[in-house]
């Protein structure tokens, strides 16, 4: 099973309102990041957000976590059609008998329409 | 600055087949590692080097060879290609060995299909 799954699959928004998209996981991380893919682009970090923080913010992106409940939340404001693309999260562990672990979720595909 | 490079775009190979997708990166970055993507599985790691000359397996090793001669370079083989190595492929590279501390540059992937 996966480390990290975001939630929705999929979402589609008018240009101009927000866009909220989950991760969950399943084991204790280091830290978790976020990543955004353009179609038949590579991926881009985002943000990174460590294990004993609750939110960080950059531009329009807000990111928040909360490992009592094993989740993330990326929120999008004033979304733009650039920001049309699949959005990623990536668990980190640190592990002592293998190596570090990072796991991506399946990813988010977000459109927003002009 | 290129960052991170990968060729070929696209390859169709034949069952059996080898081939090299090449990586390379600008940045004297220590950790580089390749992934497979997947419809709806995320990246799945192949193999990583932590540096030149040492190399380890990710979570799908099988039917890939790496090797890391220089800090530039991370060629991935196909040993003989299978229709189940059909995928996209993402090099990546980080100034951190403990990659997940710092942020991962991609290369622009490498669509194989295999008929």
């Amino acid at each position: 099973s996966q480390q990290g799954e975001e939630d929705p699959q999929a979402l589609s928004i008018q240009e101009g309102e927000n866009a909220t998209m989950n991760c969950s996981y399943k084991t204790s991380i280091n830290n978790l990041q976020w990543y955004r893919q353009n179609s038949g682009r590579g991926l881009v970090h985002l943000i990174l957000i460590r294990s004993n923080e609750r939110e960080k913010h950059s531009g329009r992106l807000r990111v928040t976590l909360d490992t009592s409940k094993k989740s993330s939340s990326l929120l999008i404001t004033a979304s733009r059609a650039a920001d049309t693309a699949s959005y990623f999260c990536a668990t980190y562990r640190k592990m002592k008998t293998s190596y570090d672990k990072v796991i991506f979720g399946p990813g988010t595909s977000l459109s927003v329409i002009p | 600055n290129a960052g991170v490079t990968q060729t070929p775009k696209f390859q169709v190979l034949k069952t059996g087949q080898s081939m090299t997708l090449q990586c390379a990166q600008d940045m004297n970055h220590e950790y580089m590692s390749w992934y497979r993507q997947d419809p709806g599985m995320g990246l799945r790691l192949i193999h990583y080097s932590v540096g030149a000359g040492i190399t380890d397996q990710g979570e799908v090793p099988n039917g890939y060879n790496v090797s890391r001669s220089t800090t530039e370079d991370f060629p991935l083989r196909l040993l003989s290609a299978a229709p189940s190595q059909t995928s996209v492929y993402f090099c990546a590279s980080s100034y951190d060995p403990l990659f997940g501390n710092t942020e991962a540059f991609f290369g622009q992937g490498t669509r194989l299909t295999v008929v």
